[in-house]
């Protein structure tokens, strides 16, 4: 079935720093790929999506590609902030026609002043 | 303001006491659905609802009941609450069954002891 995989956290880095995120998914078909942010205390907001193949959805400062040759969809951010500290999901549209998105485990980013 | 909105945002409750968590939705949206959330497997799917009066199950359906009498609300009802199902639950609309974005409430942790 299908799934995503997220590196595992949490990820500490200091402010301006470059963050990496990796997520990778097995899919049948060509399901639309997103990342969802949750800050601490609040519920899940999008953060970029990407709807086909070498698509990339930016946001924010972060950027992933959407790369079906390596079923991959890694989180980029040039120089990270103390705002940015939260928990980063990577998900896939089902395509079952449910309205289901499947998510990795997520990963906790903390960035430190 | 496009949003979904849960309550309560936190219960405290024993084991057996029957309780609902309300989740309305003001974007006309014809998918809705339940997540709970875990520590290490992200979210997982409940229950979805494709439109008003059609419900299914979805991932993790054990313990739980929906209904969706109205398009906007779509409140899950746990009968007889356990302590397994200690969890941080969401709420989460989207316009179309496959390919699209959810958007999702504030979250409600539920404690069962």
């Amino acid at each position: 079935g299908n799934s995503v995989t997220q590196m595992e956290g949490p990820v500490t880095l200091s402010e301006e720093a470059f963050l990496t995120i990796n997520c990778t998914y097995t899919a049948t078909g060509y399901p639309s790929l997103f990342w969802y942010v949750q800050y601490p205390g609040e519920g899940l907001q999008l953060l970029l999506k990407a709807t086909k193949a070498d698509d990339k959805g930016s946001n924010k400062g972060f950027e992933a590609t959407y790369r079906k040759e390596t079923t991959s969809f890694h989180l980029e951010k040039g120089s990270v902030q103390v705002s940015d500290s939260a928990v980063y999901f990577c998900a896939l549209s089902d395509l079952s026609n449910t309205g289901k998105l499947i998510f990795g485990q997520g990963t906790t980013l903390q960035v430190k002043p | 303001e496009a949003q979904v909105t849960q309550n309560p945002r936190y219960l405290i409750t024993v084991t057996g006491k029957k309780l609902t968590v309300t989740c309305s939705q003001n974007m006309n949206h014809e998918y809705m659905s339940w997540y709970r959330q875990d520590p290490g497997l992200g979210l997982r799917q409940i229950y979805y609802s494709m439109n008003v009066e059609v419900t299914d199950k979805g991932d993790v359906p054990e313990g739980y009941k929906v209904s969706r009498k109205e398009k906007r609300n779509f409140p899950l009802i746990l009968e007889s609450p356990s302590p397994n199902q200690t969890s941080l639950y969401f709420c989460a609309s989207s316009p179309g069954g496959g390919n699209t974005e959810a958007f999702f409430g504030q979250g409600t942790r539920l404690t069962v002891v």
